[in-house]
């Protein structure tokens, strides 16, 4: 059990609906990272926050995704107005401050826009 | 651009044969490159970190090394429950934050 946990596991959309994420790391997990990733393919860095402050953005975040991390505690993906091209597995994925040390993913959460 | 490159693509192994996944990095100044074990429809399970070359790891039948260019993931007499999909990830000076996976190696060891 690497302690970060995401919800729900799967989610099913129509096109065009919108759909948010969640992911609960543990505490001391001040760095938190979004993956996505498809079959076959290792995980694609999404976006990266320092406790609140989300600092990285990739430049294959379409303005159609958002995330935050209000309080530096929980994180929220939200993806607004779904594509087929967006089905794919998204992972979360915690880290301490300490050194340049390894991140814990929690298990995802498999979207299909169908 | 920082890469990661993983080789095989898959390997299928006898239960008992010992062999070796490949993870070539082009990353400027690795501050670490990890090794992820990951089951499907599961989320990448840690293994190993390595931060200079010549550093090992060992972890039941599983060792990690790592060079100035790439890294390998030396599997000895694996067994079934060892088949998985094995990811290698690079973090560099010039990524930010970010870690930069490769495909990985899907391995299947049959009894």
């Amino acid at each position: 059990d690497t302690g970060v946990s995401q919800n729900p596991r799967h989610k099913i959309t129509k096109r065009g609906q919108n759909v948010t994420f969640r992911c609960d790391p543990i505490s001391e997990h001040n760095r938190l990272y979004w993956y996505r990733q498809t079959l076959g393919q290792g995980p694609e860095f999404l976006t990266y926050f320092q406790n609140e402050a989300q600092l990285e953005k990739s430049r294959l975040l379409s303005d159609r995704f958002s995330a935050e991390r209000p309080k530096g505690s929980f994180s929220t993906l939200e993806i607004q107005r779904t594509e087929q091209g967006d089905s794919a597995m998204y992972l979360c994925a915690g880290q301490t401050m300490v050194g340049d040390t390894e991140a814990f993913f929690g298990q995802g959460t498999r979207l299909t826009v169908v | 651009e920082d890469q990661v490159t993983q080789s095989p693509e898959a390997l299928r192994l006898q239960e008992g044969e010992s062999s070796s996944l490949n993870c070539s990095y082009t990353v400027s100044g690795l501050r670490g490159l990890f090794w992820y074990r990951q089951d499907p429809g599961k989320g990448p399970e840690f293994l190993f970190t390595l931060y200079s070359a010549g550093e090992e790891k060992e972890k039941e039948r599983l060792k990690a090394t790592l060079t100035k260019k790439e890294s390998f993931l030396h599997i000895t007499a694996p067994k079934p429950e060892d088949s998985a999909t094995y990811l290698c990830a690079a973090y560099g000076n010039t990524g930010g934050f970010k870690t930069i996976f490769g495909a990985g190696t899907r391995l299947f060891v049959k009894a």
